[in-house]
Formats: structure tokens, C-alpha cells, sequence
């Protein structure tokens, strides 16, 4: 069994199009997020939801519409999307982090690569 | 906010041991974690330190000193398996962990 799953894992499209990712956690961790890993292999924070409540949003265009129908999905609207937006998009999940005593490991899927062309 | 910083790349003999450092700046910070990263795969994680000094996990040895802000990763008896980017992540408040800016490990012969 997967644990967190995402897809699609190769999404290529055209500027100005509408993509979404999708991505589910069979772990029963409250928290969810959304990293970006551009060509030079930074990994950057996007989005993370506790319980379907957004908990941080790091400056992240309009374009980019997280949604969370429970804790168990965290899904990732783009739109109009731009070159620039090529990366690897990872979704992952933990326990809620605020449990100092728990170790904070994050579990990740294994990636969406998406390629605007 | 936070920043961790680590060399970009690293390379090292089959069998030796490595060490990858992290220095950070942060603030409410938790603790620090290291994450494995093949190529073309995802983020793993090896180990965390939520308070000063070493802890070791089989052939990976993490340290933290929050005094000095630094922590570092051993790797011992290097396998051309470890060859890999590695990263370290502070956890601090609010939900985030925010990783660096990640080290490439070459394991050659």
C-alpha cells in the first residue's frame, strides 16, 4: 500500500493551461503540505494543511489554489500556468507537528514532474 | 523565517566516511532532520535531533549544537548506494519544516 500517493507523476502542457495534482495519504496524519523542487533541487514550502485548515501559504502566486476535502487529500489547482512553473511538485504528509516529542518525519509522494512547454 | 545552508556538493571514497554540514538561522526552531533524496525519487527521512548532541541510526550519525546553530550528518562506510543528495530540514513552528539548500553526495570506487 502507497502511502502517499500523487498524480498524475508526469504532467506536460502548454503555457496559460489549467493543471491540477491530486494527492491522498493512507497514514491517518493531520497535517498535509505541498513542496516545489526546481531544476536546482531546492525544496521549497508551499502550502500546509492541519486538519483541511491551511496553516501556511509561503507567498505563493494566486495561481496555485490548494484544497484539502479532508485530511486524508490535498489536492493543487494552477492556473494560466507559466514557465516558471516547471518542477517537481511534492505532496506529503506528517503528524501534527506541534507534538514536540514526535520525531516531525515528514512522509512524501513521489512526485508530479510538471513540464510547461 | 529560515535559512539552512549546506555545501552544494560533496564526494568521497567507498568505504571512508563523510560528514555534511548544516548551519542554520532560524527562529522558534524545534529541531533538525536529514532527508535522503536518490535521483528521480523522493525525499527519505534518516534521522532527527531535537536536542544538542549525536544520534545514531546503523551507518548514520546526526548531530545538533544549537548554541552554534550547526548540525551535520556522518555517513560511515561509504556504499555507492549513499550516493545521493541530502538534505537537512528545521522543524519550527506553525506546521513548517523548511529544508536546505541540500548537499549531492558522489560515492566513487
Amino acid at each position: 500500500d502507497t502511502a502517499v500517493s500523487q498524480t498524475p507523476k508526469y504532467l506536460v502542457t502548454q503555457m496559460g493551461n489549467d493543471k491540477s495534482i491530486k494527492c491522498e495519504q493512507n497514514l491517518g496524519h493531520d497535517t498535509m503540505y505541498w513542496y516545489k523542487q526546481d531544476s536546482k533541487k531546492f525544496l521549497k514550502i508551499m502550502f500546509s494543511y492541519n486538519n483541511k485548515e491551511l496553516i501556511i501559504n509561503e507567498t505563493v502566486p494566486n495561481r496555485f489554489s490548494p484544497k484539502s476535502p479532508d485530511k486524508a487529500h490535498l489536492n493543487l489547482h494552477i492556473n494560466s500556468l507559466e514557465l516558471g512553473d516547471s518542477a517537481v511538485y511534492f505532496c506529503a504528509s506528517s503528524q501534527d507537528l506541534r507534538d514536540r516529542d514526535d520525531t516531525g518525519e515528514l512522509f512524501f509522494g513521489e512526485g508530479s514532474r510538471l513540464t510547461v512547454l | 523565517g529560515q535559512s539552512l545552508e549546506q555545501p552544494s556538493e560533496v564526494t568521497a571514497v567507498e568505504g571512508a566516511i563523510v560528514q555534511i554540514n548544516c548551519t542554520y538561522q532560524t527562529s522558534g526552531f524545534y529541531g533538525l532532520s536529514w532527508y535522503q533524496q536518490h535521483d528521480g525519487g523522493a525525499p527519505t527521512f534518516l534521522s532527527y535531533n531535537g536536542l544538542d548532541g549525536l544520534e545514531e541510526t546503523g551507518r548514520f550519525s546526526s548531530f545538533l549544537s544549537r548554541s552554534d546553530s550547526y548540525g551535520y550528518l556522518l555517513l560511515q562506510e561509504l556504499q555507492m548506494k549513499d550516493s545521493a543528495s541530502y538534505f537537512c530540514a528545521g522543524r519550527g513552528g506553525y506546521q513548517k519544516v523548511t529544508f536546505g539548500t541540500g548537499t549531492k553526495l558522489q560515492v566513487i570506487p
